[in-house]
């Protein structure tokens, strides 16, 4: 009964370089999203897949770039890492139909230096 | 206008003490809210959905006033284990399954 699960948990990086963060939900849910939080700015959403085949930026897209691989998998993928993506990255999924029920990953704690 | 608004506290209150938070929403067309559970340095976790009618879950009680567009969460006899940040969550379809969080407010509880 796994839910979310996200990897990796934590990372340093150099700026520069590239990661690719992954989720995998075993829900059978359609939507994934990947958000990130940082102090006194709450979750924001980078990007979403409505369903299997499909993404779309959402509110802070820049510098992202992400792949729903299937229905079960959604990475996303930092080219060029800088500082201001110095955050904490959560994967969700929603249940279809039940708006708003999301579950989440257990974050991805991103340093770049 | 933020989408989602909260005060971000902290809220401290002794132990057993009543707490209530609100929280505002901008966009009338939003269909579904949540309070959700987040304790330090972890996932959002799902607290309670928010019902037109109001709904209780032990000492959690929720309510929703859409004519004023908030919603509010009380918490009677608080508990240490009670400390968290709670956020608020709204939701409505439009595409896709848009959901906004808003950024929390955050709850300490003292002994």
């Amino acid at each position: 009964n796994a839910g979310v699960t996200q990897t990796p948990k934590f990372q340093v990086l150099k700026t520069g370089q590239s990661m690719t963060l992954q989720c995998a939900q075993d829900m059978n849910h359609n939507s994934m999203y990947w958000y990130r939080q940082d102090p006194g700015m709450g979750l924001r959403l980078i990007y979403y897949s409505a369903s299997e085949g499909t993404t779309d930026k959402g509110e802070v897209p820049n510098g992202y770039n992400v792949s729903r691989l299937n229905k079960r998998e959604f990475s996303l993928r930092l080219e060029s890492a800088a500082p201001s993506q110095t955050s904490v990255y959560f994967c969700a999924s929603l249940e279809t139909g039940k708006l708003g029920e999301a579950f989440f990953g257990q974050g991805t704690r991103l340093t770049v230096v | 206008r933020k989408e989602v608004e909260q005060d971000p506290g902290p809220f401290n209150v002794p132990e057993g003490a009543t707490v209530a938070f609100n929280c505002t929403y901008s966009n009338s067309a939003s269909q579904s809210f949540f309070w959700y559970r987040q304790d330090c340095r972890k996932e959002p976790k799902l607290l309670m959905s928010v019902y037109s009618s109001g709904n209780e879950d032990g000492r959690f009680t929720a309510q929703l006033n859409r004519a004023s567009q908030y919603i509010s969460l009380l918490i009677r006899d608080s508990k240490l284990s009670d400390s968290a940040t709670y956020l608020c969550v709204v939701s409505r379809s439009g595409g896709y399954q848009k959901v906004t969080f808003g950024i929390g407010t955050k709850l300490q509880v003292i002994p």
